[in-house]
């Protein structure tokens, strides 16, 4: 089945310590994003990846990082600069400029 | 000004009566526009996609856009309580995709 798929489902933090976000995707797409959405609001945009080995940062890059070194995967660090990262992360991909894009399930992190 | 406009609603129909969800937008250089549903808790799903002026009809859904005015809408015909969600209305130009916060819809069975 083609998809993208995320891991962990849920996500707990320390304070102080980075956490990694997996996401993976099998759809052959070229182009794959990060989100963040909070309860009752839309999706930010973290980072997005239009190639592999580039990505550029979206509205809410800080606290963030991210890697593509293969094209099938894009995983989001959400580092102890982040200062309230406690939310639900999507990440999506989509084949070009302005093709569809397609969500995986989502990770929710959670600070203890 | 918000890039991509929804009224939060909730939107309330009767079973079977047609929802209409409306969004504006404010970049003309937008190329392509999409509705997604979005169970709560889970990840949103594609609806329906719409590049060029017009309707667009999908079983019981129909996107309509007019690039003039900067607006795009979702008309859902039959309304079933299993349509109750939050609707995302999205636009793209060039790789960045802005979302809107979304209408919350209530189908009353």
């Amino acid at each position: 089945d083609g998809g993208i798929t995320q891991s962990p489902k849920y996500l707990f933090r320390k304070e102080g310590q980075n956490v990694t976000l997996s996401c993976e995707q099998n759809l052959n797409h070229d182009a794959m994003y990060w989100y963040r959405q909070d309860p009752g609001q839309g999706l930010r945009l973290i980072y997005y990846s239009q190639i592999v080995n580039d990505f550029q940062k979206g509205d809410i890059a800080e606290g963030y990082s991210v890697s593509r070194e293969k094209k099938e995967s894009f995983p989001l660090t959400v580092t102890s600069a982040q200062k309230n990262p406690t939310a639900f992360y999507l990440c999506a991909s989509s084949g070009g400029g302005q093709e569809t894009q397609y969500f995986g399930p989502g990770t929710r992190l959670l600070v203890l | 000004q918000k890039e991509v406009e929804q009224n939060s609603g909730p939107l309330s129909v009767p079973e079977g009566a047609i929802a209409s969800l409306n969004c504006t937008y404010s970049d003309r250089g937008s190329q392509s526009f999409f509705w997604y549903r979005q169970y709560s808790g889970k990840s949103p799903e594609l609806i329906m996609s719409i590049y060029s002026n017009g309707d667009k009809e999908d079983g019981r859904f129909t996107a309509q856009l007019n690039k003039a005015s900067q607006y795009v809408s979702l008309l859902i015909r039959d309304s079933q309580p299993s349509d109750s969600a939050t609707y995302l209305c999205a636009v793209c130009r060039t790789y960045k995709y802005i979302f809107g916060t979304g209408t919350r819809l209530k189908v009353l069975a």
